[in-house]
C-alpha cells in the first residue's frame, strides 16, 4: 500500500495569512493526488484533484502543486470558514489511501 | 446533482455483521465511469479507504486487503443503490462510515456518514 504522510499536523494561522500543507507518498504517484476540506460533523468536500485541477466551485486561493512524491497544497488570504482539517489522498493505486490530515486553526 | 443517501443502524453488536446501504440519485450503480466506495472514519485510525464496486460490462468488486475475509460490497441494481456488510465485527470497526462516488479518480459526492458503534 501506498503511504501518504503529511505534515504538519496542525497549525495555527491569521486571517490574510498564506499557509502551505505537504503531502508526501511512500512512492511516486505521478499527479493522482487529492486534496479535501473537512468541517466537524460533516463529509469530506473535494478541494483540488488530479494535481493541481482545481474543483469547480473552490474559491481560487486555495492551490496545489507537485508530482511524484512531494505536494503542497497552499492557501492564501486565509479566510476564517478555511478552518478546517484537510487531508490528501492518493489515487494513483488501490488502495486508496489518505494522509493522516492537517487541523487548520485561525 | 448526484446524491447519495446512506442508511443502516448506528449500533451493533460484537460478532454481528455491518450492514450499510448507500442509495444513488442523480446517476446509476451501471455507470461506466463511476466507482461506487465505502470509507470509514475513527480518531485511530483516520480516514480508511474499504473497498467498491463498479461495472465495466461485468461487475468488479476491489477490497481492502485487511478486510477481505470480511467485507463485502454489492450493488443493487433494481434499487440503483449498493451495500457494504462487515462481518464479525469488534470494537474496532467502529467508526463513522461513508459511502462515496469516485469518479476521475476523486471523491466528489460523498453520503451523509453514519456512526456506527460496535458494542453489546
Amino acid at each position: 500500500d501506498i503511504q501518504m504522510t503529511q505534515s504538519p499536523p496542525s497549525l495555527s494561522a491569521f486571517v490574510g495569512d498564506r499557509v502551505t500543507i505537504t503531502c508526501r507518498a511512500s512512492q511516486s504517484i505521478s499527479i493522482y493526488l487529492n486534496w479535501y476540506q473537512q468541517k466537524p460533523g460533516k463529509a469530506p468536500n473535494i478541494l483540488i484533484y488530479a494535481e493541481p485541477s482545481l474543483q469547480s466551485g473552490v474559491p481560487s486561493r486555495f492551490s496545489g502543486s507537485g508530482s511524484g512524491t512531494d505536494f503542497t497544497l497552499t492557501i492564501n488570504n486565509l479566510q476564517p470558514e478555511d478552518s478546517a482539517t484537510y487531508y490528501c489522498q492518493q489515487s494513483y493505486s488501490s488502495p486508496r489511501t489518505f494522509g493522516g490530515g492537517t487541523k487548520v486553526e485561525i | 446533482q448526484v446524491h447519495l443517501q446512506q442508511s443502516g443502524p448506528g449500533l451493533v453488536k460484537p460478532s454481528q455483521t455491518l450492514s450499510l446501504t448507500c442509495a444513488i440519485s442523480g446517476d446509476s450503480v451501471f455507470s461506466h465511469v463511476a466507482a461506487w466506495t465505502w470509507i470509514r472514519q475513527s480518531p485511530s485510525r483516520g480516514l480508511e479507504w474499504l473497498g467498491r464496486t463498479y461495472y465495466r460490462s461485468r461487475w468488479i468488486n476491489d477490497l481492502a486487503v485487511s478486510l477481505k475475509s470480511r467485507i463485502s460490497i454489492n450493488a443493487d441494481t433494481s434499487k440503483n443503490q449498493f451495500s457494504l456488510q462487515l462481518s464479525s465485527v469488534t470494537p474496532e470497526d467502529t467508526a463513522v462510515y461513508y459511502c462515496a462516488r469516485e469518479l476521475g479518480n476523486s471523491y466528489g459526492y460523498w453520503g451523509q456518514g453514519t456512526l456506527v458503534t460496535v458494542s453489546s
